[in-house]
């Protein structure tokens, strides 16, 4: 069964940073390119950042560019985001999802809520 | 960036009614559409993928259609359990933006 299980949110005051943990399971990590969603709270979905199967290619958002990092290890099976500067705006649900070729999301994690504010 | 446009942002429906939702691209994006079902508290589900085809395990009576702009999400006969929010999302180009959501509420 494929599953991706996020971590690592919390409550983070302005300027702070926080890392997701997405940990994958149930396919070959190592063969799947995999992006980050987030939704703020009662908002619509936000693509934020994608990452090639190998990690050699990234892509942000115009908002988080420069801010945040997506990273994986596929010995570990898991993603990663980085956020630093992190700003009352970026609250929001985090999700990482698994794409298919055509673009679409075929699995997704259950999220992770990230709450900035002092 | 494309910017993805969806009508209506909400809609009353009753159990058996044949609902459509649109979505329309700010460019040309071929296929490259997708739909979405969101429940409260729930990640998104994907219904329908490339414009037009069904995803495994999804009801029949959920189709998709359309190309370059335009594109639809039909719901034939709408069931108790079909009521949530509805995205459409292209995968043409980066960023890959999605619409504003369609809220679907019981009449």
């Amino acid at each position: 069964e494929v599953q991706l299980v996020e971590s690592g949110g919390g409550l983070v005051q302005p300027g702070g940073s926080l890392r997701l943990s997405c940990a994958a399971s149930g396919f070959t990590f190592s063969n799947y390119w995999i992006h980050w969603v987030r939704q703020a709270p009662g908002k619509g979905l936000v693509w934020v950042s994608r990452i090639s199967s190998d990690g050699s290619t990234t892509t942000y958002a115009d908002s988080v560019k420069g801010r945040f990092t997506i990273s994986r290890d596929n010995a570990k099976n898991t993603l990663y985001l980085q956020m630093n500067s992190l700003r009352a705006e970026d609250t929001a649900v985090y999700y990482c999802a698994r794409v298919q070729r055509g673009g679409y999301f075929d699995y997704w994690g259950q999220g992770t809520l990230v709450t900035v504010s002092s | 960036d494309i910017q993805m446009t969806q009508s209506p942002s909400s809609l009353s429906a009753s159990v058996g009614d044949r609902v459509t939702i649109t979505c329309r691209a700010s460019q040309s994006i071929s296929n490259y559409l997708n739909w979405y079902q969101q429940k409260p508290g729930k990640a998104p589900k994907v219904l329908i993928s490339v414009a037009s085809s069904l995803q495994s395990g999804v009801p029949s009576r959920f189709s998709g259609s359309g190309s370059g702009t335009d594109f639809t999400l039909t719901i034939s006969s709408l069931q108790p359990e079909d009521f949530a929010t509805f995205y459409c999302q292209q995968s043409y180009s980066t960023p890959y933006t999605f619409g504003q959501g369609t809220k679907l509420e019981i009449k």
